[in-house]
């Protein structure tokens, strides 16, 4: 069964940084791109970016340049997104979700980031 | 960047009624869409992909097509299990983006 488990929410303080885990199980973690995903309360989804575990290559939203970033431990079997220099405009929920061929077919359950002081 | 526009924002239906939600995309995409549905308080499920593909274990009620770069998600007899947000993703170029979501609720 393929199971993608994230760390806890964090509260954390305006312009500190924060960093998540995704842990994968039930797949070959090399084989499948992990993608990031960004849901601001009450709003849609944004994606964030994408790694490919198998050789350490990353793709940004032009957005979230700078502000995201995306690491994986193939020894592990675990993705990380790192947020930087976090504002309220970053408080949203965070999600992992694998790749297969561009869609994302299973997602972690996400980690609820709120940034205040 | 791609835009999709997705319609309606709301929809109440009454069960086994046939529910239809549309993405139009700012520019071709091909069959390169998606659509997933996110429960109250869940993470988004893929229902369906390359536009008309159901992924594995969606019930046959769901069904995607396409008329040029237009594309619709039809339930054909609602359930009360299908509330939620429904949402298009574009996985044609990057940046990757989604509708702003359909937000379906029973009558």
């Amino acid at each position: 069964e393929v199971k993608l488990q994230q760390s806890g929410d964090e509260l954390v303080r305006p312009g500190a940084s924060v960093k998540m885990s995704c842990k994968a199980s039930g797949y070959t973690f090399t084989d499948y791109a992990m993608h990031w995903v960004k849901q601001s309360p009450g709003q849609g989804l944004e994606w964030i970016g994408t790694i490919i575990p198998l050789i350490d290559t990353t793709s940004y939203n032009q957005k979230f340049k700078g502000k995201a970033t995306l690491t994986a431990d193939k020894s592990s079997n675990t993705a990380y997104m790192e947020l930087s220099r976090l504002t309220s405009e970053d408080s949203a929920v965070y999600y992992c979700a694998r790749d297969d061929q561009r869609y994302f077919d299973y997602w972690g359950q996400g980690v609820m980031v709120t940034v205040s002081s | 960047d791609i835009q999709m526009t997705q319609s309606p924002a709301s929809l109440s239906a009454s069960l086994e009624e046939i529910v239809t939600i549309t993405c139009q995309a700012s520019q071709d995409i091909g069959n390169w869409l998606a659509w997933y549905q996110q429960k109250p308080g869940k993470s988004p499920q893929l229902l369906i992909y390359g536009a008309t593909s159901l992924a594995d274990g969606v019930p046959s009620r769901f069904s995607g097509s396409r008329s040029g770069t237009q594309y619709s998600l039809k339930i054909s007899r609602l359930q009360v299990e299908d509330i939620g947000i429904y949402y298009c993703l574009q996985a044609y170029s990057a940046p990757l983006t989604f509708g702003s979501g359909t937000k379906l609720e029973i009558k």
